[in-house]
Order: C-alpha cells, then sequence, then structure tokens
C-alpha cells in the first residue's frame, strides 16, 4: 500500500534552518510528483512546492522562493523540503503529498499525503 | 495565480442535514477542482477530485459539481463523522497548485 512517512517533529531557532524528510512506499516513487504543503496552528492548508523525482526539477511558490529547497535521493525514495531563515510564522505542520494523474480523467489530485511533520521555531 | 474563496468560513448542522460548501475560482479553471476532508491533527483526505468525480472508498453521500469558476461540495445526511474542515483545491494550474481558505463543519 502506498504510504508517505514524514520525519518527527522539530524545534528550531530563529534564523536556522530546518529540513523534513518524506519516505515514499508502496509505489514507484520516481512516478509521480511530490510536492509539500504547510498548516499554521488554526490555520489553512498552504502550497510550498513541488518536485519531479524522476527529473528532479522542481517548482515553488512565489512566497517561499529563495527561502525553500526541495530535493530527493531516488535511491532511497525519499524527498526533502528544506526551510531556510526561519520566523516564528514559519511554526507549522509540514505535509508530503503524493501528485496522481489520472490518465482515464486526465486530472491532478493529491492522493497520498504524509502524516505531517510539526516545525515549532522559538527563540 | 489563481485565487480560491470558500464560503462560508464555518457552518453549523445536525446529523442528518444536506449540506452546501461553495467555492470560487478567481478564474476559470474548467473542472480542476479538488476537495479534501481534514479532522484535527490529521492529513487531509482526498474526498473528490475533478469537480465530481468521487474518490474510491468515499461515500456517496459526498457529491461535487460545477465548473468554470464556481463549484459546491454537497453532503445528502450529515453523518457525526463528516464533522470536520472541508478544503477546495485548483489543479487547472498544476504543476503551481492552490487551496481555498477552507469552511468548518461544526454540530449544531
Amino acid at each position: 500500500q502506498v504510504q508517505l512517512v514524514q520525519s518527527g517533529a522539530e524545534v528550531k531557532k530563529p534564523g536556522a534552518s530546518v529540513k523534513v524528510y518524506c519516505k515514499a512506499s508502496g509505489y514507484s516513487f520516481t512516478s509521480h510528483d511530490i510536492n509539500w504543503v504547510r498548516q499554521a496552528p488554526g490555520q489553512g492548508l498552504e502550497w510550498m512546492g513541488w518536485m519531479n523525482p524522476n527529473r528532479g526539477n522542481t517548482g515553488y511558490a512565489q512566497k517561499f522562493q529563495g527561502r525553500v529547497t526541495i530535493t530527493r535521493n531516488t535511491s532511497i525514495s525519499t524527498a526533502y523540503m528544506e526551510l531556510s531563515s526561519l520566523r516564528s510564522d514559519d511554526t507549522a505542520v509540514y505535509y508530503c503529498a503524493r501528485d496522481y494523474f489520472d490518465i482515464l480523467t486526465g486530472y491532478f489530485m493529491f492522493d497520498y499525503w504524509g502524516q505531517g511533520t510539526l516545525v515549532t521555531v522559538s527563540s | 495565480d489563481i485565487q480560491m474563496t470558500q464560503s462560508p468560513s464555518s457552518l453549523s448542522a445536525s446529523v442528518g442535514d444536506r449540506v452546501t460548501i461553495t467555492c470560487r475560482a478567481s478564474q476559470s479553471i474548467t473542472s480542476c477542482l479538488n476537495w479534501f476532508q481534514q479532522k484535527p491533527g490529521k492529513a487531509p483526505k482526498l474526498l473528490i477530485y475533478a469537480a465530481s468525480r468521487l474518490q474510491s472508498g468515499v461515500p456517496s453521500r459526498f457529491s461535487g459539481s460545477g465548473s468554470g469558476r464556481d463549484f459546491t461540495l454537497t453532503i445528502s445526511s450529515l453523518q457525526p463523522e463528516d464533522f470536520a474542515t472541508y478544503y477546495c483545491q485548483q489543479s487547472y494550474s498544476t504543476p503551481v497548485y492552490s487551496f481555498g481558505q477552507g469552511t468548518k463543519l461544526e454540530i449544531k
């Protein structure tokens, strides 16, 4: 069965960086894009960026350009999201999600999600 | 960027009620609209994709409709487990995505 398992909670100081991993299993890791979405406490879902694990190309929401980097290690089917220059308002749960393309309908959807990783930024 | 606006932001309803949540896109997104359900402390769960297609395993009391800019999610008869927050998401500008701000469905 498809699973995305994320790394554990992190506590960071302002100005530091955090790197969260997302380990995929149950499918071909290089066949589907991985996206990262975050959710601040009590707030909605915010899309951060995507990566094609096969080619390694990426794209980021304008809000995070220059601060976020998504990478992967295909040998262990793992995607990484690194966020730098952390601020208190980066405190959030960070999710990875698989982007699935339904060939029959021609539509994309986030069909599997990781369990989420809480990143707390505090001095 | 495509902006997604949901209404209402919150909604109180009773078990057995029929409930409708609306999502509007800032431009036409054809039928590239997904709906998610999220319960506290859990990851979002895909309910509906391509505006009206039910994801496998999702109860048939959930349905979606719309195209262009305006979309609705309907729950035909609310069950206790349906009280959650619902989000729409556009996939028109893939691989760039955006979500609505969410609709919290609470028990009356």
